[in-house]
């Protein structure tokens, strides 16, 4: 099975940066993902990952250590925009192409 | 416009009234999934399927059904819909391979 652990809720400032943390399990690994998701929205997508090192993308970048089943998204000179919760995912399983998301975490910028 | 749409938007049902959610993608991704968001549960995974007249269960199957008769749709059936099948519905899409999922906009179902 897979199993995705990411902390509930995190806070931070406006142009601060901010790390949000993902460990997970899988039998099976085809990349892992990190979605934003405004309340009520759905969920878009930031980054894969699907070797070890990092990925940047403009304010985001993203890492995975596949040995230690570990991600990371960091996002860099925060907005008041980027208040929402951010879904690490992990593509894997029977086939390589189930995805299971973690639970979200709940990110507050305040000014 | 590429995208993955959902019908309805809003549905609210009463208890046992058979109900059908539609997907359909534009893109001729042959991966699709459903998926369920409650709080403090996330997304999860209701049922998928990797190509037509392919499916397989996900995480909480129970109390729903699929189809995949066409490449574009994928919708999601509640044969006899309970309340603890109140929640934010998503359907996704993906080529397959190590690509991204693009959602649809959600479906919010209520059952009384």
């Amino acid at each position: 099975g897979q199993n995705i652990d990411q902390p509930t809720e995190m806070t931070a400032t406006e142009g601060a940066i901010v790390q949000i943390n993902c460990t997970y399990q899988t039998s099976g690994f085809n990349g892992l993902f990190w979605y934003q998701q405004h309340a009520g929205e759905a969920p878009t997508f930031l980054s894969y990952n699907v070797l070890d090192g990092l990925e940047e993308k403009g304010r985001f970048s993203s890492f995975l250590s596949r040995s230690k089943g570990y991600s990371y998204l960091l996002l860099k000179e925060l907005q008041m925009k980027d208040s929402a919760s951010y879904l690490c995912a992990v593509k894997g399983g029977t086939g390589f192409q189930k995805l299971v998301f973690g639970t979200g975490t709940r990110l507050l910028v305040s000014p | 416009e590429a995208q993955v749409t959902q019908n309805p938007r809003y549905l609210i049902t009463v208890t046992g009234k058979k109900l059908t959610v539609t997907c359909s993608q534009n893109m001729n991704h042959e991966y699709m999934s459903w998926y369920r968001q409650d709080p403090g549960l996330g997304l999860r995974q209701i049922y998928y399927s990797m190509n037509v007249e392919v499916t397989d269960k996900g995480d909480v199957p129970e109390g729903y059904k699929v189809s995949r008769k066409e490449k574009r749709n994928f919708p999601l059936i509640l044969e006899s819909p309970s309340p603890n099948q109140t929640s934010l519905y998503f359907c996704a899409s993906s080529p397959g391979g190590v690509r991204r999922y693009t959602f649809g906009s959600g479906t919010r179902l209520t059952v009384v």
